[in-house]
């Protein structure tokens, strides 16, 4: 089993539309939890931070569920410019900061 | 503006030749990365240094050599060991030291080819 999984894309939804990205997470020791977003070719970047109590910027919402090891990903109201691959990223210890990245799921919005 | 660069932004490899991608960083970080990403598949890690003059191996490190003789300074030397070099190379930085959520900056990336 991946350490870290996500829902196989590409996800091709309509400006406007709500959608929603899940991952799993292999240990269950993990302490810190991100979504980075990528563009094609580019670097990735951070979209926030995940916290136990689930948290929101604009139209984003991530959510954590500790026990089944699940973190979610909500971008309501779609744009053309959401279209990229999104990256879940587990801290799977703390300290010095290794990161395990998941594969990546495309979203692609289009008009 | 603070940030990490890497250069150069495309690299060629001749078959037997070593090659090192310069990643620099002004952001004072202590902890700096190196990642290689294959298309389709997740980052994955080369090399980490927590500080000066200290660095560990990651997961896929067999090929590949590093130093860390200044902060702001993570060369990779990729080697002629390294069979398989044709990748998209991620340098990041961040300071683990405060704390859990902690994420990391990435710079711009170095693109590698076979000639």
């Amino acid at each position: 089993r991946k350490e870290v999984e996500q829902d196989p894309g590409p996800f091709n939804v309509p400006e406007g539309a709500t959608v929603a990205f899940n991952c799993t997470y292999s240990n269950s020791a993990s302490q810190s939890f991100f979504w980075y977003r990528q563009d094609c070719r580019k670097e990735p970047k951070l979209l926030m931070s995940v916290y136990s109590s689930g948290n929101e910027d604009g139209r984003f919402t991530a959510q954590l569920n500790r026990a089944s090891q699940y973190i979610s990903l909500l971008i309501r109201d779609s744009k053309l410019s959401d279209s990229a691959t999104y990256l879940c990223v587990v801290n799977p210890k703390g300290g010095y900061n290794k990161l395990i990245f998941g594969a990546g799921t495309r979203l692609a919005v289009h008009p | 503006d603070g940030g990490i660069t890497q250069s150069p932004k495309y690299l060629f490899r001749k078959e037997g030749q070593n090659v090192t991608l310069s990643c620099e960083q002004n952001l004072n970080h202590d902890a700096m990365y190196w990642y290689r990403q294959d298309p389709g598949q997740g980052l994955r890690l080369i090399y980490y240094s927590q500080i000066v003059n200290d660095f560990q191996k990651g997961d896929i490190a067999e090929g590949y050599s590093v130093s860390r003789e200044k902060k702001e300074s993570f060369p990779l030397t990729v080697t002629s060991a390294q069979k398989n070099p044709t990748a998209f190379y991620l340098c990041a930085s961040t300071n683990p030291g405060q704390g859990n959520f902690q994420p990391q900056h990435f710079g711009d990336g170095t693109r590698l080819s076979i000639l």
